[in-house]
Order: structure tokens, then C-alpha cells, then sequence
């Protein structure tokens, strides 16, 4: 069974703060995706990175792969309320020769930026 | 394009009653999901279906749930009977069967089990 730690569960930052949240994993992944989920909703794609070492930005976040494909990290650059939510990783592991997609997701990290 | 549609948005009912939650996922998407999402086990994934076949059932609690495609169009989630243990919010989630596994999560079923 594979499985993803993310970390903190909980942060709670005033606003203009940077912060990052790890996601790590003792299993490979072909690749990991970053969800935000708001109250009330489902949990919404912000990223998928796929190669080893790989470094995506997104605005104010930036994503990147650990070179093994086992863990991940996500880091907002002043942060902004609006930035408030749950933060999911996701790793997916193609099962044999075929591609699901079936995701290993990870406990999430509740986000709460102060004005 | 519409996106996942999940119905009822919200269901309240009593211990030991049928509950029946559907999905309509979107259109030319092959691949369905199930998941569970609660504060102590976050994200779960139920079962998950590829062209209408189940693939992997392993994340079905019990036989209390049972899942079912029976067309590319509308899949179905049941449990009898249900238990005050059931309580969560209950994501349909699909995806095309190519590319990375990027998945479009339905609005949620918010169960209560009383």
C-alpha cells in the first residue's frame, strides 16, 4: 500500500507570510498532483508535476518533485487570504501497463491566512 | 461543460435505512471514482471504475456498500444499512482514461447517519 505523509495538518499564517507544506513517501510515483479543495467543494487541480526534480510555479506557489519521485512540496510566496483552504497532495502510480490514474492522496493540510 | 454532478447534495438519515448517492460523471470521461472524505481519515478512495468495469473495490468498508456503472453516464453508490459511522462526505470524481490521471471531483454528498 502506498502512502503519503503531508505536513503541517494545520497552518495558520498573517497574511504576506510564506510557508511551504511537504508531502513525502517511502514509494515511487510516476507523478504527484497538488489539489485545493474549498469549503463545500470538491478538491480542485492545481498542479501535476512528473519528472524527477521538476520545478512548477503557479503565480505566488511554487511545486517541486524530489529528484527520487517520492515526495513533493508546495511553497507560497505571501500569502494571501485568499489563499485559505485544504491542500492535498496526490501520488499517482500507473498499475502495470496501464495508466487508471488511481490516486493515493494525502491527509491534507488546512490552510488559514489572517488578514 | 457541465462538471460532475452528484446527487442529493446533502442526505440526513436514520441508522439502518438505505441510502443511494449518484453520479453523473463527465461526458467522454472513462475512468469513475468513489471517495470518502473525513477529518479523521481524509480522502479515501471506495472503488473506482474504468469503461463501466469495476477495478479496484478494496476501499469498500464492508458489504454494507456496493457501487454500480451501468453505463458510461450515471454510476450509483449504496449502503444498507447504513450506520452513524457512515457520516462523511461522499466525492464522485472522473477522468479520461489517457493522460496523467488529472480528476474532476463532483460538488460532494454530505451524509449524516443518525
Amino acid at each position: 500500500t502506498q502512502l503519503l505523509e503531508q505536513s503541517p495538518q494545520f497552518l495558520s499564517i498573517q497574511e504576506g507570510e510564506n510557508l511551504t507544506v511537504y508531502c513525502n513517501s517511502s514509494s515511487v510515483f510516476s507523478s504527484l498532483q497538488w489539489y485545493r479543495q474549498e469549503p463545500g467543494e470538491g478538491p480542485v487541480l492545481l498542479v501535476t508535476v512528473v519528472t524527477g526534480g521538476e520545478v512548477k510555479k503557479l503565480k505566488r506557489l511554487t511545486f517541486q518533485f524530489g529528484d527520487a519521485r517520492k515526495d513533493s512540496s508546495l511553497h507560497i510566496t505571501a500569502a494571501q487570504p485568499g489563499d485559505t483552504g485544504l491542500y492535498l497532495c496526490a501520488g499517482l502510480a500507473n498499475a502495470g501497463g496501464t495508466s487508471y490514474g488511481k490516486l493515493t492522496f494525502g491527509q491534507g493540510t488546512i490552510l488559514t491566512v489572517h488578514p | 461543460d457541465a462538471g460532475v454532478i452528484q446527487s442529493p447534495r446533502h442526505e440526513v438519515t436514520e441508522m439502518g435505512q438505505e441510502v443511494t448517492l449518484r453520479c453523473k460523471p463527465i461526458s467522454g470521461h472513462n475512468s469513475l471514482f468513489w471517495y470518502r472524505q473525513t477529518m479523521m481519515r481524509g480522502l479515501e478512495l471506495l472503488i473506482y471504475f474504468n469503461n463501466n468495469v469495476p477495478i479496484d473495490d478494496s476501499g469498500m468498508p464492508e458489504d454494507r456498500f456496493s457501487a454500480k456503472m451501468p453505463n458510461a453516464s450515471f454510476s450509483t453508490l449504496k449502503i444498507q444499512p447504513s450506520e452513524p459511522r457512515d457520516s462523511a462526505v461522499y466525492f464522485c470524481a472522473s477522468t479520461k482514461r489517457e493522460g496523467f490521471g488529472e480528476q474532476f471531483f463532483g460538488p460532494g454528498t454530505r451524509l449524516t447517519v443518525l
